[in-house]
């Protein structure tokens, strides 16, 4: 199957600072890469929808200055958390699809957040 | 937009015994059905999928039916094993929405008992 790597697995962070979250799929191009955040004991949330090329579509109440998504390349997003606060701490998923084929989504292996 | 809706939201099953999860989706143009298992700490493993052309689907321990008509699509897994343990995620994916987007249900913390 299709890999996805997120880095870095773990990060810790002040109040105020910016942190960054890279997403990429290692042997497949993708236009498309999706952004989730994911709350301990619930469900994945979508946050937003990486385009590469242009600028990323954000879901409903999701902060798109406090969220800044970079899709540069078929095989890398980007996401930045500015001015991290502790209520920001979370884990934050990412998944690519194939370029033009199916709709399997190859998710990465999640980037836990803590802002202290 | 699509909402996905899961059921229970914690299954408790013995070993060997079968554990049966449902979900029910609310847009009829979503056409690809994954279901995904999260252990602690990681991100979600694609366990199995179907498409909305197929009625339905087995993989060994691991079987998938979907119901177009009534929106509602089933994991079941037979002789349960305690590494089956974890949470299990149903999903529903739409062409329409761009990039084929994936919605996930709540999940189902699944505890299989030795």
């Amino acid at each position: 199957g299709a890999v996805v790597s997120q880095h870095p697995s773990r990060v810790i962070c002040k109040s105020g600072t910016s942190v960054k979250i890279e997403c990429r799929s290692l042997d497949f191009q993708a236009t498309t890469m999706f952004w989730y955040r994911q709350f301990p004991k619930q469900s994945l949330m979508l946050m937003a929808t990486s385009n590469e090329g242009s600028k990323a579509t954000y879901e409903q109440g999701v902060e798109k200055d406090k969220f800044l998504i970079n899709h540069a390349s078929l095989t890398l997003s980007t996401l930045t958390v500015t001015s991290a606060h502790p209520e920001d701490s979370s884990f934050y998923i990412c998944s690519a699809s194939k370029t033009g084929l199916g709709t399997e989504a190859f998710f990465g292996q999640g980037t836990r957040l803590t802002v202290v | 937009g699509e909402n996905v809706e899961q059921h229970p939201s914690t299954l408790s099953v013995q070993e060997g015994d079968s554990a049966v999860i449902k979900c029910t989706y609310s847009d009829s143009a979503s056409n690809y059905f994954p279901w995904y298992k999260q252990e602690l700490g990681k991100g979600p493993q694609l366990i199995i999928d179907i498409r909305s052309n197929v009625g339905e689907k087995k993989d060994q321990r691991i079987a998938v039916t979907l119901n177009k008509t009534a929106k509602h699509f089933s994991l079941h897994i037979t002789e349960t094993q305690p590494e089956d343990s974890a949470v299990y995620f149903c999903a529903a994916s739409n062409p329409n929405t761009g990039g084929f987007k994936t919605i996930f249900g709540a999940g189902t913390r699944l505890f299989v008992k030795a």
